[in-house]
């Protein structure tokens, strides 16, 4: 069975980089049917994506982060990154890493496509940056 | 504020059925699939439908995904007191070039 697990400090000082691993057992991070992606929650609010990434290294970021963040990825060690920097306290939130689905055969077809979903996550890391 | 729209709250009582709703735009739903998640307190989303209509293995069949234009439904029937938590809708987004979430509705089973 798929496991992710997120891993890295819980505590950022403001104006430092903040930094994530993501350890993927039990599947190949190469594996071209999947992206790997980051993704966050504030305490009590929503969802956000922060970014994806493949394993040849192609890469996509949300607009809004993407001044500040690096998604990175080792297929030798089966692991993704997260360099998030100038961290404010309104960084802090669990960050989540997850497999992002973009192509699956049902019957004799298949489908591709850049987003269907993100069908295993890990269990999440809260990570704080003090005001 | 979320680029898809959800309700805020929803509720029903056990054995009912409960739609939520995401609505969106042509650079979104209008354009990609769309896809649910369930998040139970404390604990990491769920995913409970891709492809707009689609259960992953596991999932049961009392709950179901449609869409129609830039608006996106998730059905649950036969409402069970463990069907209560957040849920969110997401798609991508041509224009973001990115995935968008909604902004999330808690399910409360009266």
């Amino acid at each position: 069975q798929l496991q992710l697990q997120e891993s890295g400090p819980g505590l950022v000082k403001p104006s430092e980089t903040l930094s994530l691993t993501c350890t993927v057992s039990g599947g190949s991070i190469s594996d071209s049917f999947y992206y790997w992606a980051w993704i966050r929650q504030p305490p009590g609010k929503g969802l956000e994506w922060i970014g994806s990434i493949y394993y040849s290294g192609s890469t996509y970021y949300n607009p809004s982060l993407k001044s500040r963040v690096t998604i990175s990825v080792d297929t030798s060690k089966n692991q993704f990154f997260l360099r998030l920097s100038s961290v404010t306290a309104a960084d802090t939130a669990v960050y989540y890493c997850a497999r992002r689905l973009i192509r699956y055969c049902s019957g004799f077809s298949c489908y591709s496509a850049l987003f269907f979903g993100f069908d295993f996550w890990g269990r999440g890391t809260l990570v704080t940056v003090p005001s | 504020q979320s680029v898809l729209t959800q309700p805020p709250s929803a509720s029903g009582t056990p054995g009912q059925r409960v739609t939520i709703s995401c609505s969106g735009s042509s650079s979104n739903i209008g354009s990609n699939n769309v896809n649910w998640y369930q998040q139970l307190p404390g604990t990491a989303p769920e995913l409970l439908i891709y492809n707009n209509d689609q259960r992953p293995s596991g999932v049961p069949d009392r709950l179901s995904g449609s869409k129609s234009g830039t608006s996106a439904s998730l059905a649950i029937s036969g409402l069970q007191s463990e069907d209560e938590a957040g849920y969110y809708c997401a798609a991508w987004d041509d224009s973001l070039n990115g995935v968008v979430f909604g902004g999330g509705t808690k399910l409360t089973v009266l």
